[in-house]
């Protein structure tokens, strides 16, 4: 199975700044790794697909990266509906796997 | 409009068996595969089964392997997952969601449902 460890586990950032998240692969899942969004008593939304492509309706503030093992979602610039926790998933692999989540969190 | 809507949840007791059902509507149903993730109170999320657009084939997690089985009815455009043998640590909102690219791809969620909590609890 493919661990995904994201980093760090909580994020204090103001509106405005720049996030940057971690996902770290414990095997290599080559692009297929997405991310997604979770705000309280909400399913997740995609965000990103394949480490690098926007979903439907998503703003160009978010942005993917990475290959192989290292991945990264920034988002540019914190809008105040960005505060959430953001998961990443693997899908180069059976069993699908997220990662323990990042909590973004007002300062 | 793509919608899913999850029922069946509630409270069960340990050993005891509960279906949930996701009916799916607003795509077409068969051509994509579709998938249970399930998030534990307070914690990540978790994969839990996947099933092709066809139905022909079908994946479990290890932590349900042999007492989950998951299932669609082409012509209700449904989706099933049937749990037997229930632990405490099942307790969870299960979530159905639709593969984003296509009936055999088991890529990425691009819709889901509101999810329906399993408790399991004596």
């Amino acid at each position: 199975e493919i661990v995904l460890t994201q980093s760090p586990a909580t994020l204090s950032l103001s509106p405005g700044e720049r996030a940057t998240l971690s996902c770290r692969a414990s095997q290599s899942v080559s692009s297929y790794l997405g991310w997604y969004q979770q705000k309280p008593g909400q399913a997740p939304r995609l965000l990103i697909y394949d480490a690098s492509n926007r979903a439907t309706g998503i703003p160009a503030r978010f942005s993917g990266s990475g290959s192989g093992t290292d991945f990264t979602l920034t988002i540019s610039s914190l809008e105040p509906e960005d505060f959430a926790v953001y998961y990443c998933q693997q899908r180069s692999n059976w069993p699908r796997t997220f990662g323990q989540g990042t909590k973004l969190e007002i300062k | 409009e793509v919608q899913l809507l999850e029922s069946g949840g509630g409270l069960v007791q340990p050993g005891g068996s509960l279906r949930l059902s996701c009916a799916a509507s607003g795509f077409i149903f068969s051509s994509y595969a579709m998938t249970w993730v399930r998030q534990a109170p307070g914690k990540g999320l978790e994969w839990v089964s996947a099933i092709s657009g066809s139905g022909d084939s079908t994946y479990y997690a290890d932590s349900v392997k042999g007492r989950f089985t998951i299932s669609r009815d082409k012509s209700t455009h449904t989706l099933y997952l049937q749990m037997n043998s229930l632990r405490a640590e099942d307790t969870a909102v299960y979530y159905c969601a639709k593969d984003r690219i296509c009936r055999d791809c088991y890529s990425f969620f691009d819709y889901w449902g509101q999810g329906t909590l399993v408790t399991v609890s004596s």
